[in-house]
């Protein structure tokens, strides 16, 4: 399964939206709802902040939120704060019957 | 609460196996599947495949079909991956994770073991 595409950085000032979009193909994103995005701090294990597209767990913050449109999904975080400043990974089912993950984007908060 | 707990950092030369492990505690360790993800330095998440922890079954990832191995032995709740073949490419960060059968997310996630393949 080839690795999802994801822009490698995104900035926004605090207070401001931003949006990390994540594309595959018909063969993952497009194929199913089961994209999840995981914020991962500098030698840190990845935490869980979206499932199933939109889906958030427990505990996370609504600020963030997840979408999907055709072959990409998106991760949308508003009202940024400085410690959302972290990388942040797309992951996918695929028709491969495993999971690939994005490459990753770096959120600067400046 | 929900633990996963990896094993510690290791060296290894090129060519040999590797080995970690990932004890669950704070749940039905039977209930869930284990998966397991990669990540060099400075890179990216890599997904390597999953065990089912009821019927030991495991699902691995094209790119490491042949040289990966995941077990479980359900009486001390750890889930095992073994990696053969090492180069040193294969120097990263290996993590387990928790996932629901039937589920496409992965909600808890080990510390990581650093692996490190040098001559």
């Amino acid at each position: 399964q080839s690795a999802l595409t994801q822009p490698a950085s995104v900035s926004g000032s605090p207070g401001q939206s931003i949006t990390i979009s994540c594309t595959g193909t018909s063969n993952d994103v497009g194929n199913y709802n089961l994209v999840s995005w995981y914020q991962q701090y500098p030698g840190k294990a990845p935490k869980l902040m979206i499932y199933e597209v939109t889906k958030r767990p427990s505990g996370v913050s609504n600020r963030f939120s997840g979408s999907k449109s055709g072959n990409t999904a998106s991760l949308t975080i508003s009202g940024l704060q400085a410690e959302d400043e972290a990388d942040y990974y797309c992951c996918s089912y695929g028709v491969s019957g495993t999971y690939g993950f994005g490459i990753g984007t770096k959120v600067i908060v400046l | 609460q929900v633990h996963l707990m990896q094993s510690g950092a290791e060296v290894k030369r090129p060519g040999a196996s590797l080995k970690v492990s990932c004890k669950a505690s704070g749940y039905t360790f039977i209930g869930y599947f284990i998966h397991w993800v990669r990540q060099a330095p400075g890179q990216g998440l890599e997904y390597m495949g999953w065990i089912n922890s009821n019927s030991g079954g495991p699902t691995y990832a094209q790119n490491f079909q042949g040289r990966v191995t995941m077990t479980r032995d359900t009486s001390i709740s750890t889930a095992y991956m073994e990696l053969s073949g090492l180069k040193s490419d294969d120097t990263a960060m290996y993590y387990c994770a928790r996932g629901r059968s039937g589920s496409s997310y992965f909600d808890y996630w080990g510390q990581g073991s650093l692996v490190t393949v040098s001559s």
